[in-house]
């Protein structure tokens, strides 16, 4: 099935700088999500892109279908970014969103 | 995604009791998938219905645990005699359609095995 991969595993950013996170997906896919998972465990869907590009106010994300990766953008970290961000894939043979292990991400004030 | 709704939020059992997890999907979504999430762990599948059919149940272990999504009210993840090891988060996600369509999660049961 389909393998996913995110980088890195474990960020920590100043307030107010700039991230990129990596998902590397293994087969074509056609559903490709970003979450956030809170400290309080909920997952907030943020971007559902298995293909070009969005915004949503400060996060934006990308996927190249072609090469098989997606990346999220975070500009102007604020602490209540805090939390594990996760890529989810599904596609080839594998129906089912396979989530990588998520990037841990800490804005320190 | 708050419109996937999980109950209950926390639930403690001890060793050989039974656990009922219960999800109702977002309005019009009439597919469901449930996802276990262990300590420091990504999310893990489980198993895929629709409305009185098992799709793919392939991540579900095969004793103990059971699934349903009946014509009526809420899908049931069903765990019997419970080990310490089922302790875990455990998801309900919906969607519209199947495979493909954006899914969206619930906040979770997070059972504690005493």
């Amino acid at each position: 099935g389909i393998q996913v991969e995110q980088s890195p595993p474990d960020l920590i950013l100043q307030e107010g700088a700039n991230s990129t996170l990596r998902c590397n997906f293994s087969d074509s896919v056609n559903n490709l999500q970003w979450f956030h998972q809170n400290p309080w465990g909920q997952l907030i869907n943020l971007f559902y892109i298995p293909s070009g590009t969005k915004q949503n106010g400060r996060l934006s994300a990308t996927t190249v279908a072609t090469e098989r990766y997606s990346l999220l953008y975070i500009s102007s970290s604020q602490t209540t970014d805090s939390g594990v961000y996760f890529c989810a894939a599904a596609g080839g043979s594998q129906g089912n969103l396979i989530f990588g292990k998520g990037t841990k991400l800490s804005v320190k004030p | 995604n708050a419109g996937v709704m999980q109950n209950p939020r926390h639930l403690v059992r001890r060793r050989g009791q039974e656990a009922r997890l219960r999800c109702s999907p977002m309005k019009g979504h009439s597919h469901v998938y449930w996802y276990r999430q262990l300590p420091e762990e990504g999310l893990k599948f489980m198993v895929y219905l629709q409305k009185e059919n098992i799709i793919d149940e392939s991540g579900m272990p095969k004793e103990r645990f059971s699934a349903e999504f009946p014509k009526e009210g809420p899908s049931i993840l069903r765990i019997q005699q419970v080990v310490r090891g089922d302790s875990a988060a455990y998801f309900c996600a919906s969607s519209p359609s199947g495979w493909g369509y954006e899914a969206f999660f619930g906040q979770g049961t997070r059972l504690t095995v005493v």
